[in-house]
């Protein structure tokens, strides 16, 4: 099983600031990697898939990117909307892994 | 518009059985993989299981192997996961979610959830 780490578990910034988030995989898993934002209350929604291809509908301040085991979801300026925790998971091989999540809290 | 939602969660009692259902709208739901995912109160998201858009294929979770079991029926646009032997630590949110168009494991649409309960 693909074990995915998150860091940091908590980021505090403010709106308008530069969120950095990053994933690693215990092992590679090519470019199979997404992300997800879960806000309380709501299902997860795709931002970004295969590492750096933005889902349908989502913004450009976000963006994805790293191969093999090392990713990175940036947001280059925070909106009050993008407040969440966010989510990385692979699918290079079964079992499908998430990560524990990165909560993005406002400063 | 692209719609899944999830019914049949409730409560039960240790060892006991439970069927969820989602229904499919808004996409040609047999060329899509379907998944399960659920999320414990307060923890992460943690995959389920997963099933093709023939339904040939199914894979699992260790946590779930041997007690659950996937399926779907194409001609009702309906995902089904048969939950035996349920324990305390079955307890979650759990959504269906349909896998991106040609992948299995990126999952693009979600629905809200079901609450499962596993208490006596």
């Amino acid at each position: 099983e693909i074990v995915l780490t998150q860091s940091p578990a908590t980021l505090s910034l403010s709106p308008g600031e530069r969120a950095t988030l990053s994933c690693g995989a215990s092992q590679s898993v090519n470019s199979f990697l997404a992300w997800y934002q879960q806000k309380p209350g709501q299902a997860p929604r795709l931002l970004i898939y295969d590492a750096s291809n933005r889902a349908t509908g989502i913004p450009a301040r976000f963006s994805g990117s790293g191969s093999g085991t090392d990713f990175t979801l940036t947001i280059s300026s925070l909106e009050p909307e993008d407040f969440a925790v966010y989510y990385c998971q692979h699918r290079s091989n079964w079992p499908l892994t998430f990560g524990g999540g990165t909560r993005v809290e406002v400063k | 518009e692209v719609q899944v939602l999830e019914s049949g969660g409730g409560l039960v009692q240790p060892g006991g059985s439970l069927r969820l259902s989602c229904a499919a709208s808004g996409f040609t739901f047999n060329t899509y993989a379907m998944s399960w995912v659920r999320q414990a109160p307060g923890k992460g998201l943690e995959w389920v299981s997963s099933i093709s858009p023939s339904g040939v294929s199914s894979y699992y979770a260790d946590s779930v192997k041997g007690r659950f079991t996937i399926s779907r029926d194409n001609s009702k646009n309906t995902l089904d996961l048969q939950m035996n032997r349920l324990r305390g630590e079955d307890t979650a949110v759990y959504y269906c979610a349909r896998g991106r168009a040609g992948t299995t494991g990126t999952l693009d649409n979600w629905g809200q959830g079901t609450l499962v309960t596993v208490s006596s």
